[in-house]
């Protein structure tokens, strides 16, 4: 069954930082990859889809890349601002599954 | 505008009364999934429609039932039969199942004592 792992689980950074998260997952047989941000007591925004044809997506000062070999994938924020301030998921869609596998997600802090 | 709806955004039963959580979307989209959401782990899926009239059990099914009559509409029964019922439970769907983008709703929290 697939596994998806976030490290860390949270991170606090100053505003204006460059930050990367990370994720990891055991089956490289996937659809596509989903990057989302919750904010508390909140439904998930979609960020970025990632097909297994694709190495990165990018949208404004998000980045996102796919490494489907080795089972990785990173989301690269330029310039963090408080309003980045939330918790990021990845989730994966497999081959065979009818659903996507989470992660339990990175927490972000970005400091005044 | 577009989008999904859930309702209520809370909800609070005694143990042992059954209780529906409405899922409605406007994006015409095939596909519609529940998930439900606990401290410290990843959402899992419910129950998941491909299609009008069409359901399938995901990995926590049990003491959980769902219908889709519409295709804009997909409500998740929590039933007395569900263990440990109070959680943050998700709506989603997609253009199609696949590989295509799942959105999601705002999420309805379920207390129950």
């Amino acid at each position: 069954k697939q596994e998806v792992t976030q490290i860390p689980a949270a991170l606090s950074v100053p505003e204006g930082e460059n930050l990367v998260l990370n994720c990891s997952f055991t089956d490289s047989a996937i659809y596509n990859l989903q990057w989302f941000r919750q904010d508390p007591g909140k439904g998930l925004t979609s960020l970025l889809l990632i097909q297994s044809s694709q190495r990165e997506q990018t949208s404004g000062r998000l980045n996102a890349s796919l490494d489907k070999s080795s089972g990785r994938s990173t989301l690269y924020i330029a310039a963090s601002q408080p309003g980045d301030s939330a918790t990021y998921l990845c989730a994966v869609k497999g081959t065979g599954a009818n659903n996507l596998f989470f992660g339990t997600g990175t927490r972000l802090t970005v400091i005044p | 505008d577009g989008g999904i709806t859930q309702s209520p955004k809370y909800l609070f039963r005694k143990e042992g009364q059954n209780v529906t959580l409405s899922c409605e979307q406007n994006l015409n989209h095939d596909a519609m999934y529940w998930y439900r959401q606990d401290p410290g782990q990843g959402l899992r899926l419910i129950y998941y429609s491909q299609i009008v009239n069409d359901f399938q059990k995901g990995d926590i099914a049990e003491g959980y039932s769902v219908s889709r009559e519409k295709k804009e509409s997909f409500p998740l029964t929590v039933t007395s039969a569900q263990k440990n019922p109070t959680a943050f439970y998700l709506c989603a769907s997609s253009l199609q199942q696949g590989s295509h983008e799942q959105y999601f709703g705002p999420g309805t929290r379920l207390t129950v004592t």
